[in-house]
């Protein structure tokens, strides 16, 4: 069965740098699925951040986009979430998922992690 | 941008009884494929999200058989057909025709 953790801190200063990483376990991440974060403020609904391809595609939100980045590393069987210049807007459980071929059809969520942007 | 809209917010539900949430969506999520690109999902309370309904009538892998999809273009549409307790939680819509948006959820919580 596939597994995905999401790691990283959970408390990150402003304007600093979120940096996350999906783990992704009982299964190969070099398929032909995309790889994404979704992220969930505090009693508030889902937003998708972005994507990536196992060939290192990406997709953003555009609303996001100009802070976003994701990488992948297919030798190490996971994915990595960088939002930069952070504020408190952007506390939020961050999840990673599993996509279909396209952005949807997510299939497999990670637990989520809490990360709580504050001095 | 495609807007999602998701009705109704709340929706007080009675086991053994059917239910059904609306989600509408600002523009065709018909791509040129011929495939709708509408999912749902249910977030159990302290849970992730898990998928239940993809290409906006199939079931995903595990889902019973109680939840259907329906709609096309714009309409859509998720009924539960006999509502079990362990059923409750936030049901979003979400189109991937373009950049992914999740509509607001619609909260099911029994009577």
């Amino acid at each position: 069965q596939l597994q995905l953790q999401e790691s990283g801190p959970g408390l990150v200063k402003p304007s600093e740098t979120l940096s996350l990483t999906c783990i992704v376990s009982g299964g190969s991440i070099n398929t032909n699925n995309n790889w994404g974060w979704i992220r969930q403020a505090p009693g508030k609904g889902l937003e998708w951040i972005g994507s990536i391809h196992n060939t290192g595609i990406t997709y953003y939100n555009p609303s996001l986009k100009s802070r976003v980045t994701i990488s992948i590393d297919t030798s190490r069987n996971q994915f990595s979430l960088k939002l930069t210049s952070v504020t408190a807007a952007d506390t939020a459980v961050y999840y990673c998922a599993r996509h279909g071929q396209w952005l949807g059809r997510s299939d497999f969520w990670g637990q989520g992690t809490l990360v709580t942007v504050s001095s | 941008d495609i807007v999602m809209t998701q009705s109704p917010l709340s929706l007080p539900v009675t086991p053994g009884e059917p239910a059904s949430i609306s989600c509408r969506s600002s523009q065709s999520l018909l791509h040129s494929n011929g495939y709708t690109y509408l999912d749902w999902y249910l977030q159990k309370p302290g849970q992730s999200p898990q998928l239940l309904i993809y290409l906006a009538s199939n079931r995903a892998s595990g889902v019973p058989d109680r939840f259907s999809g329906s709609g096309s273009g714009t309409d859509f549409t998720l009924k539960i057909s006999r509502v079990e307790a362990e059923d409750v939680g936030v049901y979003y819509c979400m189109q991937g025709v373009e950049s992914p948006v999740f509509g607001g959820g619609t909260k099911v919580e029994i009577k």
